[in-house]
């Protein structure tokens, strides 16, 4: 099955500042790759995917790159503001959703 | 939480005893999905549903069963349940197989 590696574990920033966290995956048939950011005692929160027939999606300070080649995808996150910090999620899944595997998770502080 | 809701929210119980979470819609999604989260592992699938009557394992399915009589609830089980089982459990649905999850708030699961 499909194993997803995520890093850092942790990123501290100072607002403003950006952020960017790392997946990799190891399945080539994987071709949907969704990201989500969890508070604290919530559940996950989708907030941005993207697709294997795009290399790039952007939504407002939230940007997502994808390397089907090397198979990696990163989330980055542009003027970073305290109420960016959360845990954040990378998944990687096949043509069927019912094999979506996730990274461990990054802990991001955003610091005043 | 894109109309869902699981329950109990909290629940503490003892090793041996059978336990019982529930999800419930009200989007009218086709599928759902049962996920564990622990420390350093991210979001682990354990059981899906494609339709009422129609589940079958995901990658940590053992000592758990579910059930699904209605498309707008999804029961996982703890037949007997183990310290291991202390976790943090999430119900998800999506429209469709290859569509987006949306995670509902969790139930948080004690066992001593």
């Amino acid at each position: 099955g499909e194993n997803v590696e995520q890093h850092p574990s942790t990123l501290s920033v100072q607002e403003g500042d950006s952020a960017v966290i790392k997946c990799t995956y190891s399945d080539s048939a994987s071709n949907y790759f969704p990201w989500y950011k969890q508070e604290l005692g919530k559940g996950p929160q989708l907030i941005i995917d993207i697709r294997s027939n795009v290399g790039e999606k952007k939504d407002q300070r939230i940007a997502v790159t994808l390397n089907k080649t090397a198979k990696h995808f990163s989330l980055h996150i542009t003027e970073t503001q305290p109420e960016d910090s959360a845990v954040y999620f990378c998944a990687a899944s096949p043509h069927n959703n019912n094999d979506m595997r996730f990274g461990a998770g990054t802990r991001l502080t955003v610091k005043p | 939480d894109a109309g869902i809701t699981q329950s109990p929210r909290h629940k503490v119980t003892e090793t041996g005893t059978p336990v019982t979470l529930r999800c419930h819609q009200t989007e009218n999604h086709r599928y759902m999905y049962w996920y564990r989260q622990d420390p350093g592992h991210g979001l682990r699938l354990i059981h899906y549903s494609y339709g009422v009557k129609d589940t079958d394992k995901g990658e940590v399915s053992d000592g758990y069963s579910v059930s699904r009589s209605k498309t707008e609830d999804f029961l996982l089980t703890l037949e007997s349940a183990t310290s291991s089982q202390t976790s943090v459990y999430f119900c998800a649905i999506s429209a469709g197989g290859s569509e987006t999850q949306y995670f509902g708030p969790g139930t948080r699961l004690l066992v001593l």
